[in-house]
């Protein structure tokens, strides 16, 4: 069952400016992940954070990951239009399955 | 897109009639995934394969059924379509261990049930 629930819903700012989304789940987690979406594809992974991380960078992406609440976020700086895109974290806990959350609508504007 | 290819990419059919979408990878990937997407509610698992011949349901599975004869192809199949079953489905797949990897995704395959 969809475990991560991505806030805020729908998220508009300007170029330039950085982008933060919340994902929160309910039951332990071994892992937890976050993926794009641009609108018409197929989803692209973005970071991987294990659940004994508390903090994991790539490029202008930051992401952080509280098990004791339960939360995550993604971080993106300096956005550009190009990261208008649905962003949706995925939670594992055991088995093969992703549960992934409903997604942040971002969009950037020039 | 990583390798994974959807057939067909859009597809209209009628009420009652047997679908069936195929998934193709050429990364010889261990695990496949069938997924499909709808408004309010995300990404939802319909079934998915830990190797050829092995396969096992998700959370939606009711009204699917899935085959995976080698490694590179796994079909979904709708024996009866329904109007809820109108959707984007996206196949995707992961080299090992299940959730601690990365998934890849298809591009996906609109199906819409008249």
């Amino acid at each position: 069952s969809q475990q991560g629930e991505e806030d805020p819903q729908a998220l508009s700012i300007q170029e330039g400016e950085n982008a933060t989304m919340n994902c929160s789940y309910k039951t332990s987690i071994n892992n937890l992940q976050w993926y794009r979406q641009n609108s018409g594809r197929g989803l692209v992974h973005l970071i991987l954070i294990r659940s004994n991380e508390r903090e994991k960078h790539s490029g202008r992406l930051r992401v952080t990951l509280d098990t004791s609440k339960k939360s995550s976020s993604l971080l993106i700086t300096a956005s550009r239009a190009a990261d208008t895109a649905s962003y949706f974290c995925a939670t594992g806990n055991s088995g093969y399955a992703l549960n992934f959350g409903k997604g942040t609508s971002l969009l950037v504007t020039p | 897109d990583a390798g994974i290819t959807q057939s067909p990419r859009h597809k209209v059919t009628e009420t009652g009639t047997p679908v069936t979408l195929r998934c193709h990878q050429t990364e010889n990937h261990r695990y496949m995934y069938w997924y499909r997407q709808d408004p309010g509610h995300g990404l939802r698992l319909i079934h998915y394969s830990y190797g050829v011949k092995d396969t096992d349901k998700g959370e939606v599975s009711d009204g699917y059924s899935v085959s995976r004869s080698k490694t590179e192809d796994f079909l979904l199949t709708l024996e009866s379509a329904t109007s809820s079953q109108t959707s984007v489905y996206f196949c995707a797949i992961s080299e090992s261990g299940g959730n601690g990897y990365e998934q890849y995704f298809g591009p996906g395959t609109r199906l819409t049930v008249t």
